[in-house]
């Protein structure tokens, strides 16, 4: 199976900061790659599609990239209700894996 | 609006069994492709299973396979899990998740929890 990593586990960062979040699969995955949003006590929310295509309502601060193995997520300006737990999902074929997880918080 | 009510989590001792329902409302049911995701306390997503629009394609992640069967009825707009002899680790919020057909998991359930302890 294709593993999924993020780095960092966890960050602290000041409001206005550009926050980038990292993702890298074990095998290439083209850009079938999903961000989620998991603020604390609450259900996922899914954040960009295909790499890079932000899902309808999301803020345009969030934006993602990558191809094949690497993949990163960027906040470009944090606002404090952007702390949650930020996750990557693999969906180039079963299983479906998400990566640990980043935790994001304000420094 | 899209809406995913999962029920039937709760205690069960290790070796027992359960089964979740997830009830959809708001979208054509029988079209999408429909997930189990689970969430231990404390811990990140882990992707349980899923099944096709009309049940034909099932996939299980290692962890469950043998011991979990995932269903639907198109018919009903539910999906089901039934859980058989469970461990303390599939201890979890369990999440059932409409799949996108652009990608991921785009509406999820509020989760049932299961715990499984003696």
């Amino acid at each position: 199976d294709i593993q999924m990593t993020q780095s960092p586990s966890s960050l602290s960062a000041s409001v206005g900061d550009r926050v980038t979040i990292t993702c890298r699969a074990s095998q290439g995955i083209s850009n079938y790659l999903a961000w989620y949003q998991q603020k604390p006590g609450k259900v996922p929310k899914l954040l960009i599609y295909a790499a890079s295509t932000l899902q309808s309502g999301v803020p345009s601060r969030f934006s993602g990239s990558g191809s094949g193995t690497d993949f990163t997520l960027t906040i470009s300006s944090l606002q404090p209700e952007d702390v949650a737990t930020y996750y990557c999902q693999k969906y180039n074929s079963a299983p479906p894996g998400f990566g640990p997880g980043t935790k994001v918080d304000i420094k | 609006q899209v809406q995913l009510v999962e029920s039937g989590g709760g205690l069960v001792k290790p070796g027992g069994s359960l089964r979740l329902s997830c009830a959809a409302s708001g979208f054509t049911f029988s079209d999408y492709y429909m997930s189990w995701i689970r969430q231990a306390p404390g811990k990140g997503l882990e992707w349980v299973s899923y099944i096709s629009s009309s049940g034909s394609t099932i996939y299980y992640a290692d962890s469950v396979k043998g011991r979990f069967t995932i269903s639907r009825d198109n018919a009903k707009n539910s999906l089901y899990l039934q859980m058989n002899s469970l461990r303390a680790e599939d201890t979890a919020v369990y999440y059932c998740a409409r799949d996108s057909p652009y990608g991921g998991n785009d509406y999820w359930g509020q989760g049932t929890l299961v715990t499984v302890s003696s």
